[in-house]
Parts: structure tokens; sequence; C-alpha cells
């Protein structure tokens, strides 16, 4: 029963490149959220998704962040133009059900992005 | 806007040591609480959790939690750590109104010295 997936683990990007984060959710979870994860800031909620609709994107930056949850295929975080204050560890976690009701977030490795 | 307060940022103990972490949180309904454990260089996972019933929650690894809803508090206690206890914790809240989107504390790193 694999868990959470998330790739790649490692991603170093060069200013002003792309960075694609990918999540694939736990089997039967409909419900995925993004995190970025700072020293000494604990995580940022990003981003909360489920099957093609973005729910809630208050956490996310304005500009260059976007994200998506298609109906096939896995969650991808996406940050264009990349800049240095854009490294930090993303963390992605699913849920397996509605809103509202009572579950735990379960978690992925997560993906360091180092940008240089 | 929720928020959730730990106010430990880094806490050093020795084995046997009795801990208390606390966690206090900012919303005007009901919420459920969790508490994650994230150990060197791997996933959060999650130690335990409330939705309702008794305000006193065992979890795993001998750790419990005390749901204070007059004091908005969910505090992380274990009697007696291990250096295996040695990782990050973080308290999070989620909302029953809303979006419904797990909110986290900025962590507190436990170090337990041998």
């Amino acid at each position: 029963n694999a868990g959470v997936m998330q790739n790649p683990r490692h991603l170093v990007r060069r200013r002003g490149q792309e960075a694609r984060l990918r999540c694939s959710p736990m089997k039967g979870h409909s419900h995925v959220y993004w995190y970025r994860q700072l020293p000494e800031e604990g995580l940022k909620f990003m981003v909360y998704l489920q099957k093609e609709n973005i729910i809630d994107e208050s956490g996310m930056p304005k500009e260059r962040f976007s994200a998506e949850f298609p109906k096939e295929g896995p969650s991808i975080l996406r940050i264009q133009q990349v800049v240095r204050g854009d490294s930090a560890a993303y963390f992605c976690a699913s849920s397996p059900v509605p809103r509202g009701q009572k579950a735990e977030a379960f978690f992925g490795q997560g993906t360091r992005l180092t940008v240089v | 806007a929720q928020s959730v307060s730990q106010h430990n940022h880094h806490v050093i103990l020795s084995e046997a040591a009795s801990l208390e972490l606390g966690c206090n949180y900012s919303y005007g309904g009901t919420v459920n609480l969790f508490w994650y454990v994230q150990y060197p260089g791997q996933h959060l996972q999650l130690l335990l959790k409330y939705f309702s019933g008794d305000p006193l929650v065992k979890g795993i690894k001998g750790f419990e939690a005390e749901f204070i809803k007059s004091k908005f508090s969910f505090n992380l206690r274990k009697p007696s750590v291990q250096w295996s206890d040695t990782a990050e914790y973080f308290c999070a809240v989620m909302g029953t109104s809303g979006t419904y989107k797990y909110i986290f504390g900025t962590g507190t790193r436990l170090k337990v010295l041998a």
C-alpha cells in the first residue's frame, strides 16, 4: 500500500528556470495539500486541491506559483522563474475524505528544491 | 483565521525525563487537532489526533495529548523520553468550517541526550 509519493526528492534549478514538483496521493485519496517548509518556520500552507478543483489557494504567492490536480495523474506544483528564496522543502499531503469530515493528512517524503 | 502557536522552539532533555510541548490554537469554532513528528530526513508522521470525545488522547510510542477547550490548548506529553524521540514535533489544527485545511505550528525541535 504505497503512501504519498513525491518526486523528485531533490531538485536543483538555476535562477529563472521552472520547477515542477509532483505528488501522487495515496490510493483512494482525492484531496491534496501542498506545504512549504523553511528552517525555523514550520510548515506553511500553500494550496488545497480536489480533483480538477482548487479549493483554497490562500497560501500561494500571487506570482510564479501554480498548482493543479487533474482528473488523471499526479498533482503538480509549478514554480516559474525560480529565485533563491524559493529554496525550501515542499511537502504534499493527501486526505481520504470529503471536506469537513474527520481524517488526518498523510504526508509524502517531500521535494527539496535548491535554487542556485 | 486559524493559527497555531508552539512556544517551545528548541527543547533539550536527558533520557527518562518527562516531556511537555505546548500548543495553542486560535479558532472560533470546533476543531480537529493533531500532533505530527518528523524524524531527521523523513516525512511527517501522525502521532495522535483529536476529533471529539475524551479530551485525553493516547497516541503511538507512549505519547499523549490533552485538549483543554477553555485554554485553546492541545499539549503533547510523554512521561519518559528516549534518545529515539529526537525529532521535530508539529501541532496542527483543522477547523470544521471554511475550507478544512490543516494549519501547522512552527514546530518544536526536541533533542534527547543519551
